[in-house]
């Protein structure tokens, strides 16, 4: 069964707590994304990484970081410098040549940050 | 001139009209228009994508009308049905270059389909 997990789906924490949120993808794909979607804003791109061990940050990066250790895996902490961590956060993959820009999204994780 | 810009925020229709969403953009690189419907609670899905060597593209009862000298795109949902209850994303990317294939997203349209 093919396509991107993100765990869990609704998590929880502190304010001050810095947390890492997964995403996992098994379609073979280089390129992963990592959005933040709040209501009537649409999506903003936090971090995208192309290919293993490089990452560059996108529109919103502050306050987050990411690692892309493995071509499955492309974890975002939020840490406690993102001033408003409550949001959903969607994770992607697009392969890379003909038509590497299809984005596929995960199924999101909602954080609540209280 | 990243800004792609979506319109309406919301929009109602009832069972069987035509819905259309539209979206403007500024940036003249831009040659990949995707469209992605998201459901309450789900990630989007890519639901029809254009290229702008072409004016128009259907797939089923969805249709992007694309108008390149008017820097504007649409999307046109058929014989709309209440399980077309989404919200809709339109996108916009640059396929050269060193984007790594960032798209620019709208803001998002609210579809309600009343039966």
């Amino acid at each position: 069964d093919g396509g991107i997990t993100q765990s869990p789906k609704y998590l929880f924490r502190k304010e001050g707590q810095n947390v890492t949120l997964s995403c996992e993808q098994n379609l073979n794909h280089d390129a992963m994304y990592w959005y933040r979607q709040d209501p009537g804003q649409g999506l903003r791109l936090i971090y995208y990484s192309q290919i293993v061990n490089d990452f560059q940050k996108g529109d919103i990066a502050e306050g987050y970081s990411v690692s892309r250790e493995k071509k499955e895996s492309f974890p975002l902490t939020v840490t406690s410098a993102q001033k408003n961590p409550t949001a959903f956060y969607l994770c992607a993959s697009s392969i890379r040549g003909q038509n590497f820009d299809e984005q596929y999204f995960g199924p999101g994780t909602r954080l609540t940050v209280t | 001139q990243q800004q792609v810009k979506q319109s309406p925020q919301s929009l109602i229709v009832q069972k069987g009209g035509i819905s259309i969403i539209n979206c403007a953009y500024e940036n003249t690189a831009f040659d990949y228009f995707p469209w992605y419907q998201q459901f309450p609670g789900k990630g989007p899905a890519l639901l029809i994508a254009i290229r702008p060597d072409v004016s128009e593209k259907k797939e089923g009862r969805f249709t992007i009308s694309f108008n390149k000298s008017a820097k504007q795109f649409s999307l046109h949902i058929m014989d709309s049905q209440p399980g077309d209850s989404a919200t809709y994303f339109c996108a916009a990317t640059s396929r050269g270059g060193n984007q790594g294939g960032k798209l620019i997203f709208g803001q998002g349209t609210e579809l309600s389909v009343k039966p």
